[in-house]
């Protein structure tokens, strides 16, 4: 079974700093890897996916991520938050060619300060 | 446009009683899931339906069921509800794998 390790639960951060997000999987197949966000009482959306290809995958609002398959992570960064970026966000994989059940982080909260 | 929605958005319901929890798509989507959100837990996957009559469970399916007569709803069903149930409930659809999920926007539901 995957598993997959949000090691922040909490991230505060003021407004235009940088921010990383770090997640780890545990899987010994090929994945594909997503990270969502979640605003205050919503549902949740999807920021990017990693199916293939380039490993510096970029997604809306300024973020990116980087997939490393050696250290089994895809860390999530914005060079520069803003207010609106304070949200939860989670990561999540799925093995290839094994259906579409995402499995979920535990989730980082974000709170950028003024 | 399309979407995905769950109703009702709150419920509180007494130890022991039926519920049901309603997820509407119009989407399309063959792939169709509930998860179950808790502080601490993240997201964990409770039932899910490839097509039409399938039905499969997931992690935390104890005391749920689902069924899928059409394409468009999963109704998610707790037999007798327990405290340990209270939780946030997401819907979610798919087209297929790699594609990503469309999340309804919750129901919380508070069991007493």
């Amino acid at each position: 079974a995957q598993s997959v390790t949000q090691l922040d639960s909490q991230v505060p951060v003021f407004e235009e700093a940088p921010v990383e997000l770090r997640c780890n999987y545990s899987s010994s197949v090929s994945v594909y890897l997503f990270w969502y966000v979640q605003y205050p009482n919503q549902g949740l959306q999807l920021l990017l996916k990693y199916l293939s290809g380039s490993t510096l995958v970029k997604g809306i609002n300024g973020f990116e991520a980087e997939f490393n398959k050696s250290q089994t992570s895809f860390h999530l960064r914005k060079p520069s938050v803003h207010i609106s970026d304070t949200a939860e966000y989670f990561c999540a994989v799925t093995r290839r060619g094994a259906g579409n059940k995402l499995t979920f982080g535990g989730g980082t909260r974000v709170l950028v300060k003024p | 446009d399309a979407e995905i929605t769950q109703s009702p958005r709150h419920k509180i319901t007494e130890t022991g009683r039926q519920v049901t929890l309603a997820c509407h798509q119009t989407w399309n989507h063959n792939n169709m899931f509930w998860y179950r959100q808790d502080l601490g837990h993240g997201l964990r996957l409770i039932h899910y339906s490839y097509g039409v009559q399938d039905t499969n469970k997931g992690e935390v399916s104890d005391g749920y069921s689902v069924s899928r007569s059409n394409t468009e709803d999963l109704p998610l069903t707790l037999e007798s509800a327990a405290s340990s149930q209270t939780s946030v409930y997401f819907c979610a659809s798919s087209e297929s794998t790699g594609h990503g999920y469309t999340f309804g926007s919750g129901t919380r539901l508070t069991v007493v």
